[in-house]
């Protein structure tokens, strides 16, 4: 069975500080893994995904996650906070070769940026 | 290059009724799949649909079914409703050997 977990529900930065969004995952089979956005009242976006290539995997809007196998960790980062990246992110496991593609996600982490 | 769209956008609903949300899948994605989201909670998987055929389910009950049709479109029903299936719908599509899923903006159901 595959599971993600997020640590912290709630993260709050300031605008130009450093974003870090936890994602650890469980997985029996080498994972997909991804990281959506979800704005106020609107579906899902994709960030970014890794898929067995590069472990350092670069997104839109300048977010970047880093795959560490021996971590079971896929935290989502951004050097420099905007005021426009306030919304809720949600890390993302699935597997490949499976028959079905569906997407078990975390609880998400709702992040706020201050001025 | 059309993306995935969900109709109606919100849906009210008393418990014990039914209802059928809609999906038009992005163009060239042939599977469709669908996900609750509670209030406060990551989307959960309710089931898949590829080629017509249901293609694996998550932990929901039979009341909750599907179609999909022949130009990939897809239906979600949910019967005898209850007020914990009051919640938002997200309809996914992507194509079959691509992981990827892109998301409509979801229907917000509320059950009274």
């Amino acid at each position: 069975a595959q599971s993600v977990t997020q640590l912290g529900s709630h993260v709050s930065v300031s605008e130009g500080a450093l974003v870090l969004l936890r994602c650890n995952y469980s997985s029996s089979v080498p994972p997909y893994l991804f990281w959506y956005v979800q704005y106020p009242n609107q579906g899902l976006q994709l960030l970014l995904k890794y898929t067995s290539a590069a472990t350092l995997v670069k997104g839109i809007n300048g977010f970047e996650a880093e795959f560490k196998k021996s971590e079971t960790s896929f935290h989502l980062t951004k050097p420099s906070a905007h005021m426009s990246d306030a919304a809720e992110y949600f890390c993302a496991v699935t597997s490949y070769g499976g028959s079905q593609g569906n997407l078990i996600f975390g609880k998400g982490t709702k992040l706020s940026v201050k001025p | 290059e059309t993306g995935v769209t969900q109709s109606p956008t919100h849906l009210i609903k008393t418990r014990g009724q039914q209802v059928t949300l809609r999906c038009s899948s992005q163009s060239g994605h042939n599977t469709v799949s669908w996900y609750q989201q509670a209030l406060g909670q990551g989307p959960q998987f309710i089931f898949q649909y590829y080629r017509e055929e249901e293609n694996g389910r998550g932990n929901f009950p039979p009341r909750f079914s599907g179609l999909q049709f022949p130009n990939y479109s897809s239906e979600l029903n949910v019967n005898a409703l209850e007020l914990d299936d009051s919640a938002l719908y997200l309809c996914a599509s992507s194509a079959r050997t691509d992981y990827e899923q892109y998301f409509g903006p979801g229907t917000r159901l509320t059950v009274t």
